[in-house]
């Protein structure tokens, strides 16, 4: 019973294709996020949403963006993909109010050829 | 701009010796610090967490110290055994910036039987 489930695992794609991300969490969280892991392995919040604020990490660059259809998902799609997007991407959650203890999925491997 | 260092990429320790993994902060703003533990091909697991406002916080094996002076945490874990080995990550979350955490690289640590 995954708590945080993103879906795919791996994905590998050309320069330039548009792609998605999913992610569903069961606990009944208010917020979730997303992260993205780097060559470097680190971990970097690219966005904090819940049904009331979107959090944008200045240094996202505006291909990326979160959409949320309800309070238990929230995808990433990412347009005009780039070399440099390859990496990892963590979903994650949390309860508010605020706490601190987020609640990771298993992360997508991108890697863009 | 790092904000949340681990200088020590690796760590082997002997099973039943202590383990002590290291954290550095530059942010005097921050006011929540975590510590999580991440598996080959996982998300990242919430391992203990302390408040500024500690200076410990225990919690079985694992214990973490602070000391805001000098912007350092510090994970113990004793005693140590064989399946700790993983990479843990010291994260930071200043609350007046909302709940998104900054991470550290990351400390392997390896316990050897």
């Amino acid at each position: 019973d995954t708590a945080v489930s993103q879906t795919p695992k791996y994905l590998v794609t050309q320069m330039g294709n548009d792609k998605s991300i999913k992610c569903e969490q069961n606990l009944g969280h208010d917020t979730m996020y997303w992260y993205k892991q780097d060559s470097k392995k680190f971990l970097k919040i690219m966005f904090s949403y819940n049904n009331k604020e979107l959090i944008i990490n200045e240094t996202v660059p505006n291909r990326f963006s979160p959409k949320s259809p309800d309070k238990a998902h929230l995808n990433l799609h990412i347009n005009s993909l780039e070399l440099g997007d390859s990496a990892v991407y963590f979903c994650a959650s949390s309860q508010e109010p605020v706490t601190y203890e987020q609640y990771f999925g298993p992360g997508t491997r991108l890697t863009v050829t | 701009d790092q904000q949340v260092k681990q200088n020590s990429p690796s760590l082997s320790v002997q099973e039943g010796r202590i383990s002590i993994l290291n954290c550095d902060y530059t942010n005097s703003m921050f006011d929540y610090f975590l510590w999580y533990k991440k598996y080959p091909a996982e998300g990242p697991t919430f391992l203990i967490s302390i408040s500024s406002i500690k200076d410990k916080n225990e919690d079985g094996r694992f214990t973490v110290f602070l000391n805001k002076s000098a912007k350092h945490l510090s994970l113990h874990i004793v005693p140590s055994q064989p399946g700790d080995s993983a990479v843990y990550f010291c994260a930071a979350s200043d609350n007046n910036a909302g709940n998104m955490l900054t991470f550290g690289g990351g400390t392997r640590l390896m316990v050897k039987p």
